[in-house]
């Protein structure tokens, strides 16, 4: 069974500027979400999708953070524009629904903003 | 104050020995416990949910104590395999909510 993909794998860029962030999550799984997990931190909860709905967004700075998940399947995360604190690698995840608890991460997208 | 609190270590032990790690939480309501294992650079990858009743796989062990608000997690018989840091996780009572702790790492020293 296909994992939970995503990419690009790592991202550097300036303050500023604007980067997109692409998740496949495991074929099947309704719940998708994307998490930021800085360095020596856990991973925070950014976003949570069932299917194409927003569960929760209550931690998404919105100011600066945009996420879709149009045809309940892939998803993209947004920053625009960059800051340096958003260095971090994002993480999205799938589970088969909001009350299947284990959750599948994928690699995550390590970014660095200089 | 922070939704889940694990004491980040780092735990340095030697192969053969017996850890232990704890994690508290705040909200008495919350309804749901796991264990996740991260290694260096990889994604976490769930090792283990905690029930009322303690439970057991293998060598690990995880115990829930609602009363004190807290839940832990024991490794026996550790292996070098098991070096990773050890991520506590708590799902909020309206089931939506993922908190994770910081971490715990573990060093395993042959």
């Amino acid at each position: 069974e296909a994992g939970v993909a995503q990419s690009p794998r790592y991202k550097i860029i300036e303050k500023r500027q604007s980067v997109a962030f692409w998740c496949n999550p495991i074929s099947g799984h309704a719940t998708l979400y994307w998490y930021q997990q800085i360095l020596g931190q856990g991973p925070k909860l950014l976003i949570q999708f069932q299917n194409n709905g927003v569960v929760d967004d209550s931690q998404l700075p919105k100011d600066r953070f945009s996420a879709e998940r149009l045809k309940g399947v892939d998803s993209t995360l947004k920053i625009q524009p960059a800051k340096l604190e958003d260095s971090a690698v994002y993480l999205c995840a799938s589970s088969l629904s909001v009350r299947a608890y284990e959750q599948y991460f994928g690699p995550g997208t390590r970014l660095t903003v200089t | 104050r922070k939704e889940v609190e694990q004491d980040p270590g780092p735990f340095n032990v030697p192969e053969g020995a017996t850890v232990a790690f704890n994690c508290t939480y705040s909200n008495s309501a919350s309804q749901s416990f796991f264990w996740y294992r991260q290694d260096c650079r990889k994604e976490p990858k769930l090792l283990m949910s905690v029930y009322s009743s303690g439970n057991e796989d293998g060598r690990f062990t995880a115990q829930l104590n609602r009363a004190s608000q807290y839940i832990s997690l024991l490794i026996r018989d550790s292996k070098l395999s098991d070096s990773a840091t050890y991520l506590c996780v708590v799902n909020s009572n309206t089931g939506n909510q993922f908190y994770f702790g910081t971490g715990t790492s573990l060093t395993v020293i042959p």
